[in-house]
């Protein structure tokens, strides 16, 4: 089993549609969650931090269930411009070492 | 703002050669590291470095070397060039700590043929 997971999608929505990804991981003692996104041939970029309490970015909203070990993201009113693969990852220890899934691919048609 | 700087961008390496991949940072990080990202597979650490003097293993560190005599520079050498090193390759850089930003950098395109 991997220690992070995600649907590799693609995930094709229309402009506008709201769309949520998800992700678990197997490690409990993981201590940091992120969501990067990375372009077609760029490399990764944060996106948003994940905290337990859940935190939203404009449209963007991200939630964190511990007990379940699961991690999403919601993207509110998609744009052409959000089209990229959304990684999420996972670090637990002081070395920063993070874990990545292998990406969820979103399409947003016009 | 430079950030981190990779080069280069593009190689094509026949099988058993060698050659270094050059990393660079200016924002006194002290976390460094190298990942290839292959399809299906995700980014997958190979060697990272928490400090000037200090390297260790990632989880797929067969076939690659690392140093790190300067905070500012983490090269990665390939010894013997594999097809199986085809990949993209990507330098980060971070503060220590928990939940600090990683930033990459633009990453470099390798084929071994």
């Amino acid at each position: 089993r991997k220690e992070v997971e995600q649907d590799p999608g693609p995930f094709n929505v229309p402009e506008g549609a709201t769309v949520a990804f998800n992700c678990t991981y197997s490690n409990s003692a993981s201590q940091s969650f992120f969501w990067y996104r990375q372009d077609c041939r760029k490399e990764p970029k944060l996106l948003m931090s994940v905290y337990s309490s859940g935190n939203e970015d404009g449209r963007f909203t991200a939630q964190l269930n511990r007990a379940s070990q699961y991690i999403s993201l919601l993207i509110r009113d998609s744009k052409l411009s959000d089209s990229a693969t959304y990684l999420c990852v996972v670090s637990g220890g002081a070395t920063n070492k993070l874990i990545f899934g292998t990406g969820t691919l979103l399409a947003v048609q016009p | 703002n430079a950030g981190v700087t990779q080069t280069p961008k593009f190689q094509v390496l026949k099988t058993g050669q060698s050659m270094t991949l050059q990393c660079a940072q200016d924002m006194n990080h002290e976390y460094m590291s190298w990942y290839r990202q292959d399809p299906g597979m995700g980014l997958r650490l190979i060697h990272y470095s928490v400090g000037a003097g200090i390297t260790d293993q990632g989880e797929v560190p067969n076939g690659y070397n690392v140093s790190r005599s300067t905070t500012e520079d983490f090269p990665l050498r390939l010894l013997s060039a594999a097809p199986s090193q085809t990949s993209v390759y990507f330098c980060a850089s971070s503060r220590a700590g928990y939940g600090n930003t990683i930033y990459f950098g633009e990453g470099s395109w390798l084929t071994v043929v």
